[in-house]
């Protein structure tokens, strides 16, 4: 079965960095896009970046462009998110998540359980 | 960018109620749009894209339904189950609507 297990998350200070990894298991990585959504506590879902299937095209919402980054190793069927200069509008759950198929334009089929992310000094 | 309206934001109703959830895109988007519920404390799950497909595994009392750039997502018989978070989202630029809560009266 499809399995997304997020990890990464903790407690980081204003201005740090942090980088949260997503294990996948139970379906062929390398032929999925791959995403994640976040969502500050007690507000809605936003979605923060996109990776092709194979990692060349990347991304990102515009609250986050320019601080995070997201790659992923197809190998080790793992997909990370890269956040630097951490502000507290960042703290968040973050969801990973399967995009349908290998393209654009496609929902989300599959989401891991969240890891939560504080940014707070 | 393509803005996403979502109403109601809230919502009480009852068991075996009709319930009806509106998205109303900016612009066109064609069919690309999903549905989600969320559960307290669990991960939002894909209900309906393409406006209309049901998802597998998704009851039947779920279903959706596009107007131009209206969308609709409409609950036949509304079960215990069913009381969570709904987020409608576009799927050009994956923006979420801002999310109806539907609670029991």
């Amino acid at each position: 079965q499809v399995q997304l297990v997020e990890s990464g998350g903790g407690v980081v200070q204003p201005g740090r960095s942090l980088r949260l990894s997503c294990e996948a298991s139970g379906f062929t990585f390398s032929t999925y896009a791959m995403h994640w959504v976040r969502q500050a506590p007690g507000k809605g879902l936003e979605w923060v970046a996109v990776i092709s299937y194979d990692g060349d095209h990347k991304y990102f919402g515009e609250s986050v462009k320019g601080r995070f980054t997201i790659s992923r190793d197809n190998p080790k069927n793992t997909l990370y998110l890269q956040m630097n200069s951490l502000r507290a509008e960042d703290t968040a759950v973050y969801y990973c998540a399967r995009a349908q198929s290998g393209g654009y334009r496609h929902p989300f089929d599959y989401w891991g359980q969240g890891t939560l992310v504080t940014v707070s000094s | 960018d393509i803005q996403l309206t979502q109403s109601p934001s809230f919502l009480s109703a009852s068991v075996g109620d009709r319930v009806t959830i509106t998205c109303r895109a900016s612009q066109g988007i064609s069919n690309y749009l999903a549905w989600y519920q969320q559960q307290p404390g669990k991960a939002p799950k894909l209900l309906i894209y393409s406006a209309s497909t049901l998802q597998s595994g998704v009851p039947s009392r779920f279903s959706g339904s596009a107007s131009g750039t209206e969308f609709t997502l409409t609950i036949g018989s509304l079960q215990p189950e069913d009381f969570a978070t709904y987020y409608c989202q576009q799927l050009n630029s994956y923006l979420f609507g801002g999310g109806t809560k539907v609670e029991i009266k």
